[in-house]
C-alpha cells in the first residue's frame, strides 16, 4: 500500500518570506499524481498543486512550487513571499490514476500545520 | 450552487445512537469517498463508492455503512455511535482529470 509522510507536523515562517514544506511517499508505481491540499480554519479543503509524476518539469502555480524528486519519492512545497492568508493545514496526497486497483482513491499525509509571524 | 453538499456541519449525538451524515453533488461524478480527518492522522479513507450500488471499504470501515442508491447521493451512517468516531468527516467526488472537490466536512462529537 503506498504511504505519504510529511515528517513537520507544524511550521512557521515569517511574512514575505520562504517556506518549504516536506513529504516523502512510498510506492512501487511509476505512473501516479501528487497533491498538495490547503486546509485554512474554514475547513475547507483547497488544491493548491499537482505534479504529475511523468513530468520532469516542477510544477509551479504563482508563489507555490514544488520540488519533485522522483528517484527520492520527495515531494516538497514552496511557498515564496508568504503571506497571512497562507496560514493553514497543508495535506500532501498521493493518487495511482487508474480504475483498476485503487479505485482512484487519495492517499494523505497527517498534515503540516502553518503559522505565518507578521 | 454546482458542487458537494455535507449535511449536517455540526452534530452532537450521543454513545450508541445511529447517525447519518449526507452528501450530495450537483455532478454525475461516478467515484465518491468518504473521509475522516483526525488530528495527527490527516485524512484516512472510510468508505468509497464507483457507481450507484457499487461501494467499498476504505482504510478504516469499522462501526460505519454506506449506500449508494443515486448517483448524487452517498450517505454515511455511524450505526451506533462511539467516542472514538468523534471526527471531522469529509464526502469527496472525483471529477474529470482527477480533479477532486471536497465537501465542508461534518465535525461530529460522540458524547
Amino acid at each position: 500500500a503506498q504511504t505519504v509522510t510529511q515528517s513537520q507536523p507544524e511550521m512557521s515562517v515569517q511574512e514575505a518570506e520562504t517556506v518549504t514544506l516536506s513529504c516523502t511517499y512510498d510506492t512501487s508505481e511509476s505512473d501516479y499524481y501528487l497533491f498538495w491540499y490547503k486546509q485554512p480554519p474554514s475547513r475547507q479543503m483547497i488544491l493548491v498543486i499537482r505534479q504529475e509524476a511523468y513530468k520532469q518539469q516542477n510544477a509551479t502555480e504563482n508563489r507555490f512550487s514544488v520540488n519533485f524528486q522522483k528517484a527520492a519519492k520527495s515531494f516538497s512545497l514552496k511557498i515564496s513571499d508568504s503571506q497571512l492568508g497562507d496560514a493553514a493545514m497543508y495535506f500532501c496526497a498521493y493518487l495511482t490514476p487508474y480504475s483498476g486497483g485503487s479505485n482512484y482513491k487519495l492517499t494523505f499525509g497527517k498534515g503540516t500545520l502553518l503559522t505565518v509571524n507578521p | 450552487d454546482a458542487g458537494i453538499t455535507q449535511s449536517p456541519r455540526y452534530k452532537i449525538t450521543e454513545t450508541g445512537r445511529q447517525v447519518t451524515l449526507m452528501c450530495h453533488q450537483t455532478w454525475s461524478h461516478s467515484y465518491m469517498f468518504w473521509y475522516r480527518q483526525d488530528l495527527g492522522h490527516g485524512l484516512r479513507l472510510i468508505y468509497y463508492s464507483a457507481a450507484a450500488d457499487i461501494t467499498d471499504k476504505g482504510e478504516v470501515p469499522d462501526g460505519y455503512v454506506v449506500s449508494r442508491s443515486k448517483t448524487e447521493n452517498f450517505p454515511l451512517t455511524l450505526e451506533s455511535a462511539t467516542r472514538s468516531q468523534t471526527s471531522v468527516y469529509f464526502c469527496a467526488s472525483k471529477g474529470d482529470f482527477y480533479g477532486y472537490t471536497f465537501g465542508s466536512g461534518t465535525r461530529l462529537t460522540v458524547v
